[in-house]
């Protein structure tokens, strides 16, 4: 079992839908988990971090935690076509003296005009 | 906040030869870098930890004495890779880590390298 886990899509969402990305991950004890984008042959950009069971938002991002299932999603509201991207997940085992960050392979989203 | 740089964004040099990659953290200190490799529509991997004042710390199957990886002062971590050929061809991506306020710490990538070996 891979430690993070994503459908590796493509997801393709209409124009202004709700894109829903899911991750599931293996350690249960982990604690941090982020959401970073990636557009084609562009480095990742993190655009949400969450460290708490629940919701956070920000903007038209809102990041999921569900410590018990081991589960994590991002949803994107009103999707534009500027946020057809590569969307990795990424947890923070614990322990370890180096906090590095295990990903998963990636969602590839489309969004349609 | 949490600007990370990383020189040369592009880099084609013949077999055999090295070639060093800069990661800058702009506005803040690092004490932990890390260096990352991605090739084409792959997922990121982790090549090395990168820690200030000591040595890295390799992931399995990454050739210490091919990557080398400096980190001699909280702004700069570089990696030279030593007698490149042709598969070393990728994409070299750094990041930083940031402690934020409550201890959490978060990691931003540098724009990346793109390293063709001839």
């Amino acid at each position: 079992q891979k430690e993070v886990e994503q459908n590796s899509g493509p997801l393709s969402v209409p124009e202004g839908a709700i894109a829903s990305l899911n991750c599931t991950y293996s350690d249960r004890g982990s604690q941090s988990f982020f959401w970073y984008r990636q557009y084609s042959g562009k480095s990742p950009e993190l655009i949400m971090s969450i460290y708490s069971n629940g919701d956070k938002e920000d903007g038209r991002f809102t990041a999921q935690l569900n410590k018990a299932s081991q589960y994590v999603s991002l949803l994107i509201r009103d999707s534009q076509p500027s946020d057809s991207a590569t969307y990795l997940c990424a947890v923070r085992p614990p322990g370890g003296a180096t906090n590095k960050l295990i990903f998963g392979t990636g969602t590839l989203l489309a969004v349609q005009p | 906040g949490a600007v990370v740089s990383q020189h040369p964004s592009r880099v084609i040099c013949k077999s055999g030869t090295s070639v060093k990659i800069e990661c800058r953290s702009l506005d803040f200190q690092a004490t932990t870098m890390f260096w990352y490799r991605q090739f084409p529509k792959k997922s990121l991997m982790l090549m090395a930890t990168s820690n200030e004042g000591s040595k890295a710390t390799y992931e399995q199957g990454v050739e210490k004495d091919k990557f080398l990886i400096n980190h001699a002062s909280l702004t700069l971590s570089t990696l030279t890779v030593t007698s490149a050929h042709p598969e070393d061809s990728s994409f070299y991506i750094c990041s930083a880590r940031v402690t934020l306020a409550g201890g959490y710490n978060e990691q931003f990538f540098g724009p990346g390298t793109r390293l063709t070996v001839l």
